[in-house]
């Protein structure tokens, strides 16, 4: 089974400031590893996933994250914050090639400030 | 190239009454999903579905029936509602790809009263 723990429901950073958004997983198998962002009142949307191949990832907006087995982490970190960036993100956890049992975290919310 | 659209938008019901959620998807999609995300929570699996006329129960189906009679179409039902049904759902869908991204839906906000 899998699960994942976001470990900070609300983050608060200042514009121009990095970002970390810290998750860490538990899984029976190999996993996948996805960060997802929410705008309020929007659906979903992927920002970047891991699957198995280079353990540093990078994605949309300047967001990367970085799969540590060792630690069962895979923080989502940003070099500098933008107002656009604020929103809720999810980190995501499934056993590779089982697409039907994604388990979501409760969500770390970012609040940017000018 | 639309991806996944959810009608209506926003709905309230009474306790006891029924109703379908809609989700469409047009990027040929295999695997579909109807998923419920509660205040403070993450979303939780209600039903999936492989392909057209094969579904299964996910983490939460209680109060829930869905059907997969197209590729496209993917229609939650709900009977009876409760007001412990008051949530923001949301319809995905991805290929069946391993570790294949998940596209959503904008979310369907509905109050049980």
């Amino acid at each position: 089974a899998q699960s994942v723990t976001q470990l900070d429901s609300h983050v608060s950073v200042s514009e121009g400031t990095p970002v970390l958004l810290r998750c860490n997983y538990s899984s029976s198998y190999s996993p996948s590893l996805f960060w997802y962002v929410q705008h309020p009142n929007k659906g979903l949307q992927l920002l970047l996933k891991y699957t198995s191949a280079a353990t540093l990832v990078k994605g949309i907006n300047g967001f990367e994250a970085e799969f540590k087995k060792s630690e069962t982490s895979f923080h989502l970190t940003k070099p500098s914050a933008h107002m656009s960036d604020a929103a809720e993100y999810f980190c995501v956890v499934s056993a590779f090639g089982n697409n039907n049992d994604m388990r979501f975290g409760a969500g770390t919310r970012l609040t940017v400030k000018p | 190239n639309a991806g996944v659209t959810q009608t209506p938008k926003f709905r309230i019901l009474k306790i006891g009454q029924s109703m379908t959620l809609q989700c469409t998807q047009d990027m040929n999609h295999n695997y579909m999903y109807w998923y419920r995300q509660d205040p403070g929570m993450g979303l939780k699996l209600i039903y999936y579905s492989v392909g057209a006329g094969i579904t299964d129960k996910g983490e939460v189906p209680n109060g829930y029936n869905v059907s997969r009679s197209t590729t496209e179409d993917f229609p939650l039902r709900l009977e009876l509602a409760a007001p412990s049904q008051t949530s923001v759902y949301f319809c995905a869908s991805s290929s069946h790809a391993p570790g294949a991204e998940q596209f959503f839906g904008p979310g369907t906000r509905l109050t049980v009263l």
